[in-house]
């Protein structure tokens, strides 16, 4: 796609149900973020990979949190018994090369979670 | 701490007047420093990136200033229009490991 594309675009679970939100960068892109918006909030970082080796995952809140991307290209952010306090916009980025010190993001159109 | 401070929290100014946000952060070692304008409702878009040796940077009515020795950087928006209404976001990124900190956001509403 010529976008960055995430799915589903809304989620509603119930609290300690587990949910799989899904980003698909730009074809080529090296770099994956993933980050939270609570309402009101600014954004929140939680991980990011180049290909596929995960970098850095010191920003996932808790180990109910992970995320792969076994490819090098689709990443799935996993939230584990959720809970209401995991509600927000869950949004991806990505970028072409590595280390992206000069290179633009692009971002996805969020993954909106409700936890009730 | 959050390692980027934006200020004002929000603001509104009349069409046609030209504004100014601020970006303070105490991210370190420093790569780069972004600014974003995110639409309600939108994935934020890019506005400047500007790595350590730049000191400003434009994008149409945009223009962004950075003092790496300060760690502070501006947002300055000419000529405001109805269409600037938005939330403008720095990020900053280290070196060497890219992790992002977000600011908050600087929301600007622009009034006729």
């Amino acid at each position: 796609g010529a976008g960055v594309s995430q799915s589903p675009r809304y989620k509603v679970t119930k609290r300690g149900q587990d949910v799989a939100l899904r980003c698909d960068p730009i074809s080529g892109h090296v770099s994956l973020y993933w980050y939270r918006q609570a309402l009101g909030q600014g954004p929140e970082f939680l991980t990011y990979f180049n290909y596929e080796a995960q970098q850095d995952k010191s920003g996932l809140p808790n180990d109910r949190f992970s995320a792969e991307r076994p490819e090098g290209s689709i990443s799935t952010l996993t939230i584990q018994r959720t809970e209401q306090r995991d509600s927000a916009m869950y949004r991806c980025a990505s970028s072409l090369a590595q280390g992206a010190s000069n290179e633009k993001l692009f971002f996805g159109s969020g993954t909106q979670l409700s936890v009730l | 701490k959050n390692q980027v401070e934006q200020s004002p929290q929000s603001l509104i100014i009349l069409e046609g007047k030209n504004c100014t946000l601020q970006c303070n952060y105490t991210v370190s070692p420093f790569s780069n420093l972004r600014w974003y304008k995110q639409d309600t409702g939108r994935g934020p878009v890019s506005l400047t990136i500007m790595t350590f040796s730049e000191n400003t940077k434009s994008n149409g009515r945009y223009t962004a200033t950075l003092d790496a020795d300060t760690k502070q950087s501006s947002l300055h928006i000419t000529a405001s229009q109805l269409s600037d209404s938005a939330s403008y976001i720095c990020v900053v990124s280290s070196y060497g490991n890219n992790r992002l900190a977000f600011g908050k956001g600087n929301q600007v509403v622009v009034i006729p």
